[in-house]
């Protein structure tokens, strides 16, 4: 296990449902990001936070809104999703976010599979 | 814009064999690489890293090469095992910037 976890696994949600993706990280980084994996494509970088305080939006549509309501804890509400945004979230942590972002080995969460109908 | 990628998308390999995964970068400023393990159903996992002040790197059986001159990055896994199976993919930075991640190769263990 990387110290990062993620809840729930699997979802499958309709177009008009709100839900939330949980990330919870036990290694005492002060720096946590998502990231959309979607098939055959690179992982494509969502939200960094560095302290709770949210430094990278990487013009990521707003029916993604996340929230990181301490350095442990990050949070990613979903709200009328498009079948396009099924994919894999994962959520990434590393000690430091180096003058905007990265900057540190970044380790991962097994991540949460996102089915949209 | 500047990009990371990977020269096969798919390697397979006999069990104890050695496997070479390789991954191509343009970003010239770019002085941090990493290598990630990925297993069906799971998030990318850390392998090994290595910084642009060096030329190799050693785990345990795996070795980071860099070539700076070609910019080529490669993952050399040795005495390949089933468990080895897995996609792995490359990811850099430069200074300040964010990490960029490849795409990904696929690799296969056979029997």
């Amino acid at each position: 296990e990387t110290g990062v976890t993620q809840t729930p696994r699997h979802l499958v949600m309709g177009m008009t449902n709100k839900k939330s993706l949980k990330c919870e990280q036990h290694l005492g980084h002060n720096a946590m990001y998502w990231y959309k994996q979607s098939a055959k494509k690179p992982l494509e970088l969502m939200f960094v936070y560095s302290l709770e305080e949210r430094v990278e939006n990487n013009s990521v549509p707003s029916r993604f809104s996340p929230e990181c309501p301490n350095s442990s804890h990050l949070f990613l509400h979903l709200h009328t999703l498009q079948p396009e945004d099924s994919a894999l979230y994962l959520c990434a942590s590393s000690q430091e976010v180096v003058a905007g972002v990265g900057g540190d080995t970044q380790y991962f969460g097994p991540g949460t599979r996102l089915t949209v109908l | 814009g500047e990009s990371v990628g990977l020269h096969l998308p798919t390697l397979s390999v006999q069990e104890g064999d050695n496997s070479i995964i390789n991954c191509a970068y343009s970003n010239s400023a770019s002085d941090y690489f990493i290598w990630y393990k990925q297993e069906s159903g799971k998030g990318p996992q850390f392998i090994i890293d290595i910084r642009s002040n060096m030329d190799k790197r050693q785990g345990q059986r795996v070795t980071v090469l860099l070539n700076k001159t070609v910019k080529h990055l490669s993952l050399q896994i040795a005495a390949t095992q089933p468990g080895d199976s897995a996609v792995y993919f490359c990811a850099e930075q430069g200074g300040s910037e964010k990490l960029v991640f490849g795409k990904g190769t696929k690799l296969t263990v056979n029997p």
